[in-house]
């Protein structure tokens, strides 16, 4: 059983379009986040979320926005997509109150814009 | 938010040799985590090693060690008896112990790894 688990693996879409990730975790964990990896590869946190409650919102465009039914879900559904949003997005999951656990990762979904 | 730095963009090491990733922290806490992940070509995140601030033991982990200076505020992550496999972007990254982080990770620019046989 995969513990965090992202779909799509691969996504292209044309500029314009409302796309959305979503991502479960079969953990247990309390917290879930997003995080944004450039061409560069640098990883950026984008959100977080503990039990349904957004903790992190970052600097990102509100064309982003999270979306969590119940603490072992996260979405992530972006609107009127940009070039610039290519990128690969990373789902991951921690216990809460446990910060020498770091997280367990999805495997990431790669958004290609055109 | 703190910041990681990893100064080495790209790192190459013979097989079975010893390499040092470096990665060095700016923040004004005592108490932390810091991680190295490994990104191999498949993106998976994995999770090599951690330390915890308060320890002054260096943590270990089989042919992983690392060289925690907390003074400096550094973090090497050492790779011993190197195989093809270690080939990877190498993350360390830093996690607060305080709640009003939101215990984000905050993640180094990483360091490429080549392993020649």
């Amino acid at each position: 059983d995969t513990a965090v688990s992202q779909t799509p693996k691969y996504l292209v879409t044309q500029m314009g379009n409302d796309k959305s990730i979503k991502c479960e975790q079969n953990l247990g964990h309390d917290t879930m986040y997003w995080y944004k990896q450039d061409s560069k590869k640098f990883l950026k946190i984008m959100f977080s979320y503990n039990n349904k409650e957004l903790i992190i919102n970052e600097t990102v465009p509100n064309r982003f926005s999270p979306k969590s039914p119940d603490k072992a879900h996260l979405n992530l559904h972006i609107n009127s997509l940009e070039l610039g949003d290519s990128a690969v997005y990373f789902c991951a999951s921690s216990p809460a109150g446990q910060t020498n656990y770091g997280y367990t990762f999805g495997s990431g979904t790669r958004l290609t814009v055109v | 938010a703190q910041t990681v730095t990893q100064s080495q963009p790209e790192m190459s090491v013979q097989e079975a040799e010893t390499v040092t990733l470096s990665c060095t922290y700016d923040t004004s806490e005592s108490d932390y985590y810091l991680f190295w992940y490994k990104q191999p070509p498949s993106r998976q995140m994995i999770l090599v090693i951690r330390q915890e601030a308060y320890k002054q033991q260096n943590a270990t982990e089989n042919r992983f060690s690392v060289n925690f200076q907390k003074a400096a505020k550094s973090f090497s992550l050492k790779i011993s008896d190197s195989q093809l496999g270690d080939a990877a972007m190498y993350f360390c990254a830093y996690r607060s112990a305080n709640s009003n982080s939101g215990y984000a990770l905050n993640f180094g620019k990483g360091t490429s790894l080549l392993v020649t046989p």
